[in-house]
């Protein structure tokens, strides 16, 4: 979507290293959604939120961490990257009306080694 | 917690032919969504639906409530259809927040 923007786009990091993932969004939603997408698994939640400094974990959490200090941008946050966070992750947004469909960003393919 | 299943996981078709892929769902909800994921990686929304049946061009939706199950159809298959689709329903049932997403459907329509 037009209104959704992912950096970076490609991260190659070393095990150990702190890795940050933004999201940015123009479409002034409320709901935003970081997501991993791995072979064999759908895609999985990692945290979301539903306002500015509201955030919540999703299923697979530990080891990230996130914030929302403004209502366009998402920041994930990997504190200390292991090789098992190497994956596809996406953002997503979602407007308040429960009528609202998903919009996603691009995708960051992120690899530790 | 919803567990939501699709199939087939698969599926290869000739242009032309009529495509139904299927997804079930254990907790009751009130809206779904139907995803599609390009070759390039890129994920669209396709439907959100709560009940009935919604059309978009050469794709249907439809979703059957109480017995927790949703197909999509897609009439006239063409090449440019080959996509994985997924769908998506709410993690504890309800109509929003975060969502489970069955593990998708790979189609390919050879011309």
């Amino acid at each position: 979507d037009a209104g959704i923007t992912q950096s970076p786009r490609h991260k190659v990091t070393e095990t150990g290293t702190p890795v940050t993932l933004r999201c940015h969004q123009t479409e002034n939603h409320r709901y935003m959604y970081w997501y991993r997408q791995d072979p064999g698994h759908g895609l999985r939640l990692i945290h979301y939120s539903y306002g500015v400094k509201d955030t919540d974990k999703g299923e697979v959490s530990d080891g990230y961490s996130v914030s929302r200090s403004k209502t366009e941008d998402f920041l994930l946050t990997l504190e200390s990257a292991t090789s098992s966070q190497t994956s596809v992750y996406f953002c997503a947004t979602q407007g308040a009306d429960n009528n609202s469909p998903l919009h996603f960003g691009n995708g960051t393919r992120l690899t530790v080694t | 917690k919803n567990e939501v299943e699709q199939s087939p996981q698969n599926l290869t078709a000739q242009e032309g032919e009529f495509i139904t892929i299927n997804c079930s769902y254990s907790v009751g909800i009130s809206a779904l969504h139907w995803l599609q994921q390009h070759p390039g990686g890129g994920i669209v929304s396709l439907f959100m639906l709560s009940s009935g049946k919604k059309k978009h061009g050469r794709l249907i939706a439809t979703i059957n409530i109480q017995e927790k199950h949703s197909s999509l159809h897609i009439t006239a298959s063409h090449p440019r259809d080959s996509a994985v689709y997924i769908c998506a329903a709410p993690y504890y049932g309800g109509s929003q927040g975060n969502l489970i997403f069955g593990k998708g459907t790979k189609l390919s329509v050879k011309p």
